[in-house]
């Protein structure tokens, strides 16, 4: 399968600071990614869809002016993570979807952690 | 409103047994389904998918039916792996895929040896 890579990892942070997530799409180009953020112990929720030269769309309930979404390129979407608070902390994914064949490729994920 | 359910949060399964995950689903317009297999701190990997013109689909050890009219679908493994251990989720779309996809709250899936 496709391959997405996601950086960083794991990012632990102060109240009140800004954190930018990279997902790459490695050896395919991607029109759409999308971002997934999981609790402990729940499934993934969708925040947004992002699409590359246009804005994003955001689901319900989740804060774009909170959390920014660019999609510079065919393989780079970025998730700023702006004035994170402790409720921020969370496990970010994100995932590339090839239209053909119609199946979404995940990220390693991203653990944030907010103080 | 859950759009698709996974009513099992766990299974217990020997090794070498057929494990069978369920998926339940509400919305009549998705047209696609697919099942993730998930680690802890990882991002979900693609196991098989299933289109809404199939009603079965295999690879290898791994097979999902679908029943449309019940809404239903199933992931089947076998012979189940000690390495099959992890947290399966089933997703759904209405647009091939391609677009995005709705998840059900996973089912952790342990194969006992």
């Amino acid at each position: 399968g496709a391959v997405v890579s996601q950086h960083p990892s794991r990012v632990i942070c102060k109240s009140g600071t800004s954190v930018k997530i990279e997902c790459r799409s490695l050896d395919f180009q991607a029109t759409t990614m999308f971002w997934y953020r999981q609790f402990p112990k729940q499934s993934l929720m969708l925040m947004a869809t992002s699409n590359e030269g246009s804005k994003a769309t955001y689901e319900q309930g989740v804060e774009k002016d909170k959390f920014l979404i660019n999609h510079a390129s065919l393989t780079l979407s970025t998730l700023t993570v702006t004035s994170a608070h402790p409720e921020d902390s969370s496990f970010y994914i994100c995932s590339a979807g090839q239209t053909s064949g119609g199946v979404q490729f995940f990220g390693p994920g991203t653990r944030l952690t907010v103080l | 409103d859950q759009q698709v359910k996974q009513n099992s949060p766990s299974l217990s399964v020997q090794e070498g047994r057929i494990s069978i995950l369920n998926c339940d689903y509400t919305n009549s317009m998705f047209d696609y389904f697919l099942w993730y297999k998930k680690y802890p701190a990882e991002g979900p990997t693609f196991l098989i998918s299933i289109s809404s013109i199939k009603d079965k689909n295999e690879d290898g050890r791994f097979t999902v039916f679908l029943n449309k009219s019940a809404k239903h679908l199933s992931l089947h493994i076998v012979p189940s792996q000690p390495g099959d251990s992890a947290v399966y989720f089933c997703a759904a779309s209405d647009e091939g895929g391609a677009q995005k996809l709705v998840f059900g709250q996973g089912t952790r899936l342990t194969i006992n040896p």
